[in-house]
C-alpha cells in the first residue's frame, strides 16, 4: 500500500483558499486518491476521489499531476467549521484485496477568525 | 451519500467484562467492513477486515480472539471486545465499502467511545 506524507497542521482564515499537499510516491496502477474528514469524536467524512488531472465537486477540487506522486487537495473561501483533521488516502477503489484504507497521521487545519 | 451507523455511541463498561459494538449499513449492501480504532490525537489504525460470510482478517498485532468481529449479513457488522481492560479504551469506528461498481467509496459510521474502568 502506498504511503502518504501530510504536513501535521496548517493554519488559515476564514475566507482564504486553503491547498493541502499529500505525497505518495509509491502509488500503483490501480490506485485512487481519497480525501477525508474528520471532526473530533466523530467519523471521517468523504470529501474527495481522483485518479489523474483535476476533480472538482461541490465542497473541493482535487489536483493530481501526471505523475500522481503527489495531490492537493483545495477547498475555497474556509469557514470556522472548516477546522478539522484532513486525510490523504491512496488505495485501490475497485475492491480488490489492497482495498482497505490505511490512514497516515493527516493534517490538522485550524481556521482563524 | 450512504449512511453507516454504530451502536452505542458510548460506553462504559467494568474491567473483564464484554462490550459489542455494531456496526449497520443502512441504505447500500457492504461486502466489506472495516474496523478501526483511534486514541486521542492519533489517527485511524486499522483492525481488521470483515467480509459478509468469512471470518475477518486481522492486522497485524491485533488479538483475533479479544477482538471478535462478526459480520452475519451484507448490513450488519460486530465488533466484541471481550475481557476488556482500561487499555482497550478507545474510540472505535467501523466503515463499510459499497458493493456497487467501481470507483467505491468507503463510508464511515459515527464511532463509538469505549472506556472501561
Amino acid at each position: 500500500l502506498a504511503k502518504t506524507t501530510q504536513p501535521i497542521s496548517m493554519d488559515s482564515y476564514e475566507g482564504q483558499e486553503v491547498n493541502i499537499t499529500c505525497s505518495h510516491n509509491n502509488i500503483a496502477t490501480n490506485d485512487y486518491i481519497t480525501w477525508y474528514q474528520q471532526f473530533p469524536s466523530q467519523g471521517p467524512r468523504f470529501i474527495i476521489q481522483g485518479y489523474k488531472t483535476k476533480v472538482t465537486n461541490e465542497v473541493a477540487s482535487l489536483f493530481i499531476p501526471a505523475d500522481r506522486k503527489s495531490s492537493t487537495l483545495s477547498l475555497p473561501r474556509v469557514s470556522l467549521s472548516d477546522t478539522a483533521v484532513y486525510y490523504c488516502l491512496v488505495g485501490e477503489s475497485y475492491g480488490g484485496s489492497q482495498g482497505n484504507l490505511i490512514f497516515g497521521k493527516g493534517t490538522k487545519l485550524s481556521v482563524k477568525p | 451519500g450512504a449512511v453507516v451507523s454504530q451502536h452505542p455511541s458510548r460506553v462504559i463498561c467494568k474491567s473483564g467484562t464484554s462490550v459489542k459494538i455494531e456496526c449497520r449499513s443502512l441504505d447500500f449492501q457492504a461486502t466489506t467492513m472495516f474496523w478501526y480504532r483511534q486514541f486521542p490525537k492519533k489517527s485511524l489504525m486499522l483492525m481488521a477486515t470483515s467480509n459478509e460470510g468469512s471470518k475477518a482478517t486481522y492486522e497485524q498485532g491485533v488479538e483475533k480472539d479479544k477482538f471478535l468481529i462478526n459480520h452475519a449479513s451484507l448490513t450488519l457488522s460486530t465488533l466484541t471486545v471481550t475481557s476488556a481492560h482500561p487499555e482497550d479504551s478507545s474510540f472505535y469506528i467501523c466503515s463499510a465499502r459499497d458493493r456497487g461498481p467501481g470507483p467505491y467509496e468507503q463510508y464511515f459510521g459515527p464511532g463509538t467511545r469505549l472506556t472501561v474502568t
